[in-house]
């Protein structure tokens, strides 16, 4: 199965430039979908296909995607955006949906 | 407006089967290449992909759940049912359901969960 690797956590003062990654085995071959989890809230799509934006998510989102790691980046980060995040891929050769470790974000 | 609900039990005794029914709005099920897909979430961890079904039926299971998972559709009254047996404790968590526009594409719509203690 195809295993996707995360940092835990990542702390950033506001204003400031939060990357999370995600890796895995030849990841910039496959399309990363990014996923927003807010404390008690169900997850929403923020990136598709490695760097679409999904509807009503600020431009400060962003993300990409090449050799071993994808990475979503928040720029100007803001209080409102502390939650996990997850990226996700899809193995086609099996047909599953495989989800990351998730990242906690702080906005310190 | 597309909406999507979770319902079930909130409480299943270890060993019992789980039956949870995702109720489907502003979209049909029979649309070409739409699909609904369980995922589930134990206190304090990650998201774990289940089960998808799209509307020619194909479906697909977490190969390390595959044989306690059954999804099903009833396109009369717009919902999927997801079946887990054998339920045991480790199985406790908020399960999701969620559209796929087509196999391989994210998740773009998400219901707000339903919640499922284990314990007899």
């Amino acid at each position: 199965s195809y295993v996707l690797t995360q940092p835990p956590s990542v702390s950033v003062a506001p204003g400031q430039t939060a990357s999370i990654t995600c890796g895995g085995n030849n990841i910039g071959g496959r399309s990363v979908h990014w996923y927003q989890q807010r404390p008690g809230q169900a997850p929403r799509m923020v990136i598709s296909y490695d760097s679409d934006r999904a509807s009503g998510i600020p431009e400060r989102f962003s993300g990409s995607n090449s050799g071993n790691t994808a990475t979503l980046t928040i720029s100007r980060i803001e209080v409102a955006d502390e939650a996990d995040y997850y990226c996700q891929v899809w193995h086609g050769y099996s047909d599953q949906y495989v989800f990351g470790p998730g990242t906690k974000v702080t906005v310190l | 407006q597309v909406t999507l609900k979770e319902s079930g039990p909130v409480l299943v005794k270890p060993t019992e089967t789980l039956t949870l029914t995702c109720s489907v709005s502003g979209f049909s099920l029979t649309n070409p290449r739409v699909g609904v897909t369980w995922i589930r979430q134990p206190p304090g961890k990650a998201l774990e992909w289940l089960a998808y079904i799209f509307s020619n039926d194909e479906k697909s299971y977490n190969t390390s759940l595959n044989s306690r998972l059954t999804i099903s559709k009833d396109t009369s009254t717009s919902q999927v049912v997801l079946t887990v047996t054998n339920i045991d404790p480790v199985d406790t968590g908020t399960y999701f359901c969620a559209r796929i526009i087509s196999d391989g594409d994210p998740f773009d719509i998400w219901g707000h969960g339903t919640m499922v203690t284990v314990s007899s």
